[in-house]
């Protein structure tokens, strides 16, 4: 079957300190690949996305790369502000339907 | 870019009364509209999936008689909630497909939200 399994939070980092959020998923086929971001009292905002293995997604700072070996899609910043603070969830979508597969999120709080 | 407004964006309501919730893409016409339910710190669960004039696809476990879905036009689709009770309280999240190109598949767009509690 499909499934995201993402890192549990939440994460606490201080403004400037690098952020990972691991991401691995179970899917039949190829996938589409998504992070999206939840601001507090606000609905889901795609961040970035990848297609197919290899791919590069990238959005404000933040990157995750398509790996097909090791069925991951991690999120990455190099260096992080309170703006970012918010719940990221990371999603697949099959290549025969419409449905996404979404993991439960992880909250992240920068601290100035 | 591309918008999908909910209306109402949160509702209190009495127990068993019915809620209904809107959805509208508003600058694009949308294929495919999708109902999602997110319970606090988890993860978003597809409810159903519904086509402009045709009835809508619920996922297993979804009461098709208690969350009504009518998708009245490319750019609305409604979600009715009735006898509401407790247990229904959630954030409900739509989401609308435009049309891809040709042999594309189109991108999702998702709503803000609606946050329903019942009392």
């Amino acid at each position: 079957g499909n499934s995201v399994t993402q890192m549990e939070g939440p994460v606490t980092l201080s403004e400037e300190a690098f952020l990972t959020i691991n991401c691995t998923y179970t899917a039949t086929g190829y996938p589409s690949l998504f992070w999206y971001v939840q601001y507090p009292g606000e609905g889901l905002q795609l961040l970035l996305k990848a297609t197919k293995a290899d791919d590069k997604g990238s959005n404000k700072g933040f990157e995750a790369t398509y790996r097909k070996e090791t069925t991951s899609f991690h999120l990455e910043k190099g260096s992080v502000q309170v703006s970012d603070s918010a719940v990221y969830f990371c999603a697949l979508r099959t290549i025969t339907g419409n449905q996404f597969y979404f993991g439960t999120g992880t909250s992240l709080t920068v601290i100035p | 870019g591309a918008v999908v407004s909910q209306h109402p964006s949160w509702v209190i309501c009495k127990s068993g009364t019915s809620v209904k919730i809107e959805c509208r893409s508003l600058d694009f016409q949308a294929t495919t509209m999708f109902w999602y339910r997110q319970f606090p710190k988890q993860s978003l669960m597809l409810m159903a999936t519904s086509n402009e004039g045709s009835k809508a696809t619920y996922e297993q476990g979804v009461e098709k008689d208690k969350f009504l879905i009518n998708h009245a036009s490319l750019t609305l689709s409604t979600l009715t909630v009735t006898s509401a009770h407790p247990e229904d309280s959630s954030f409900y999240i739509c989401s609308a497909k435009n049309y891809g190109k040709a042999g594309g598949g189109g991108t999702q767009y998702f709503g803000p939200g609606t946050r329903l509690l019942v009392l």
